[in-house]
């Protein structure tokens, strides 16, 4: 099955610093690559995603790019904000017919020092 | 919509007992996930459905799992007997697929399962 590695697992910026977050997925076959932001002792919800038909796609302060090549794809969040401190995850799954399975990464904690 | 909804939002148990999750996906949503979420193993797939009808229960520990969808509105997992390892927040999402395309899944507030 997918596996979907995360790294790093904790990071701390200033406010106003940029921050990436970078994702390796192992199936060939995964063709969606969701991102996925969980405030504290909230529910995880999509911030943004990609699909394997396009390289990055960019949403005001959030970017996503994707090496298909590579097998890998990250978060980029530029200007950063203490409203942006959460944990972010990212996700991989084959999509089409019957056979749809979000594989999630272990997560990072952000954290944004004012 | 209200969303996903999930009931109990916290839930204190003992060793031994059984333990029954519920979930209410969004109206008109076609498949159904549970997920469950610790410090140590992150989110993690335990059961999916498409159309009420179980596709990939692999994510499920053991037989002391079991996720039923009766109908296209409510799904329940459910624990027996429930163990101190069991403890964890359990979330359920829903989402609405259409052929080939992938969407956004929307996850629940999720169940805080304690088992002393």
């Amino acid at each position: 099955g997918e596996n979907v590695e995360q790294h790093p697992s904790t990071l701390s910026v200033q406010e106003g610093d940029s921050a990436v977050i970078k994702c390796t997925y192992s199936d060939s076959a995964s063709n969606y690559f969701p991102w996925y932001k969980q405030e504290l002792g909230k529910r995880p919800q999509l911030i943004i995603d990609i699909r394997s038909n396009v390289g990055e796609k960019k949403d005001q302060r959030i970017a996503v790019t994707l090496n298909k090549t590579a097998k890998h794809f990250s978060l980029h969040i530029t200007e950063t904000q203490p409203e942006d401190s959460a944990v972010y995850f990212c996700a991989a799954s084959p999509s089409g017919g019957s056979n749809y399975k979000l594989t999630f990464g272990k997560g990072t904690l952000l954290t944004v020092n004012p | 919509d209200a969303g996903v909804i999930q009931s109990p939002r916290h839930e204190v148990t003992e060793m031994g007992q059984e333990v029954t999750l519920r979930c209410k996906p969004i109206s008109g949503h076609n498949s159904l996930f549970w997920y469950r979420q610790t410090m140590m193993r992150g989110l993690e797939l335990l059961i999916y459905f498409n159309n009420n009808v179980p596709i990939d229960d692999s994510g499920m520990p053991e037989d002391r799992f079991s996720a039923k969808m009766p109908n296209a509105s409510f799904s329940t997992l459910k624990i027996q007997p429930s163990e101190p390892r069991d403890s964890a927040v359990y979330f359920c999402a829903s989402i609405f697929r259409r052929g080939a395309r992938t969407g956004e899944l929307f996850f629940g507030e999720g169940s805080r399962l304690t088992v002393l």
